[in-house]
């Protein structure tokens, strides 16, 4: 057990629509990932944020948008969804925000379908 | 545009022989690679990591060899075990950056059998 949770484990919805992926970091963790993979992908970088600010953008497409509370949980939301939009959502934690200094833990993930 | 890469998307290896998972990378700016081995159903857990200032860091059955001039590195475990059947992704970033994101490979499955 990693320390980061994901809510919810799996989410099935159809095109078009919009859902919310949750997540909560490792206590005293400051900063929050989100990772896509998608079908034999490697995980692609999306966002990051640190102590509640957006940190880095990776491809993360304008239809997504994702948050920081100030109790540092994270979301993700995805919206106006597409088929291609089916994936394993990821998000991972660490204690500071800099490359190479500080270990990610990976949560179990979100397996989001779209039909 | 993939910066890191991991070319063999499967690798089957009997068990107490040696696994040998390759990367390479395009990026010169990476100066810190990692590990990562994921299970079904699971999120990526580091294994192992190593500084561009070293060649060779081990941890137990786990060794990586990183030849800057090649931008290659290499995963070895000695001697592999069944329980070492996952996907194994490499990863890499840029030690002291500001942005603290992983660029990842696609992974390679390693099958081990008894």
């Amino acid at each position: 057990d990693s320390g980061v949770t994901q809510t919810p484990k799996h989410l099935i919805t159809a095109t078009g629509q919009r859902v919310t992926l949750r997540c909560s970091p490792r206590s005293g963790d400051l900063s929050v990932y989100w990772y896509q993979q998608s079908l034999d992908q490697g995980l692609q970088f999306l966002i990051q944020y640190y102590n509640g600010e957006e940190r880095a953008k990776g491809n993360i497409l304008e239809r997504f948008s994702a948050q920081q509370f100030p109790d540092l949980h994270s979301e993700l939301n995805l919206s106006s969804l597409e088929l291609g939009d089916s994936a394993l959502y990821f998000c991972a934690s660490s204690v500071g925000g800099t490359g190479g200094l500080y270990e990610q833990f990976f949560g179990p993930g979100t397996r989001l379908t779209v039909l | 545009d993939q910066q890191v890469k991991q070319n063999s998307p499967s690798l089957s290896v009997q068990e107490g022989r040696i696994s040998i998972l390759n990367c390479d990378y395009t990026n010169s700016m990476f100066d810190y690679f990692l590990w990562y081995k994921k299970y079904p159903a699971e999120g990526p857990t580091f294994l192992i990591s190593i500084s561009s200032i070293k060649d060779k860091n081990e941890d137990g059955r786990f060794t990586v060899f990183l030849n800057k001039s090649a931008k290659h590195l290499s995963l070895h475990i000695v001697p592999s075990q069944p329980g070492d059947s996952a996907v194994y992704f490499c990863a890499a970033n840029r030690r002291g950056s500001t942005l603290g994101r992983l660029y990842f490979g696609r992974g390679t499955q390693l099958t081990v059998w008894p």
